[in-house]
């Protein structure tokens, strides 16, 4: 079965650095996200992306965050200047319609900023 | 008020237990409904999909009442790998172009079966 594969699996980095969050989608998919979950709390939405542009952010997404098609097969999260709120298991999913019942989730990176 | 609203649980049951849970959402224009499981520290999988007719996926039963904003998972038989957190999704996006659904989930469930 297709997976989303996502690198690193645990990345630990000091506060105020930058990050990049890697993720390759399924191959024939066209419809990116990223979610994110705090420990202990709810999977929230962060940002769709289709056609090399932004669908939706969520109020979470500030200009701390992009995304970024590089190569036609990667899907990175960027977050600039880390803080300590932003640790937290990082989901990318992809689609092969904008609907939700074919969304496919990858295992994830777990952000750790200390 | 949540978006969606789950009782977050633990539901401790024996092996062989019938289960419920219920979810409520407060957006109307939510399009479509979903209950997801998630293992401890893992990703979501979606486990199915939910529709006002009420589907049935083997010892899983999910309903929608879209009147009073309610769906409701049955498992029947509950066996140890049951146990997860399973959460209720709702889907909201546009209708046009490229617009794409985002899922909006609730904070989940947490069911341990017992042996």
């Amino acid at each position: 079965e297709p997976e989303v594969t996502q690198t690193p699996s645990h990345q630990v980095t000091q506060m105020g650095q930058e990050v990049i969050l890697r993720c390759v989608p399924i191959s024939n998919h066209l419809y990116f996200y990223w979610y994110r979950q705090i420990l202990g709390q709810k999977v929230e939405f962060l940002v769709s992306f289709y056609n090399n542009e932004i669908s939706e952010k969520s109020e979470i997404f500030d200009d701390q965050f992009s995304v970024e098609r590089p190569d036609g097969s990667n899907f990175t999260l960027k977050i600039r200047s880390t803080k300590l709120e932003d640790s937290a298991m990082y989901f990318c999913a992809s689609s092969e319609t904008p609907r939700g019942q074919r969304y496919t989730f990858g295992s994830g990176t777990r952000l750790t900023v200390v | 008020r949540k978006e969606v609203e789950q009782d977050p649980g633990p539901f401790n049951v024996p092996e062989g237990a019938t289960v419920a849970f219920n979810c409520t959402y407060s957006n109307s224009a939510s399009q479509s409904f979903f209950w997801y499981r998630q293992d401890c520290r893992k990703e979501p999988k979606l486990l199915m999909s939910v529709y006002s007719s009420g589907n049935e996926d083997g010892r899983f039963t999910a309903q929608l009442n879209r009147a009073s904003q309610y769906i409701s998972l049955l498992i029947r038989d509950s066996k140890l790998s049951d146990s997860a957190t399973y959460l209720c999704v709702a889907a909201q996006g546009q209708n046009y172009g490229g617009a794409t659904n985002k899922l909006i989930f609730g904070t989940g469930t947490l069911l341990a079966v017992q042996p």
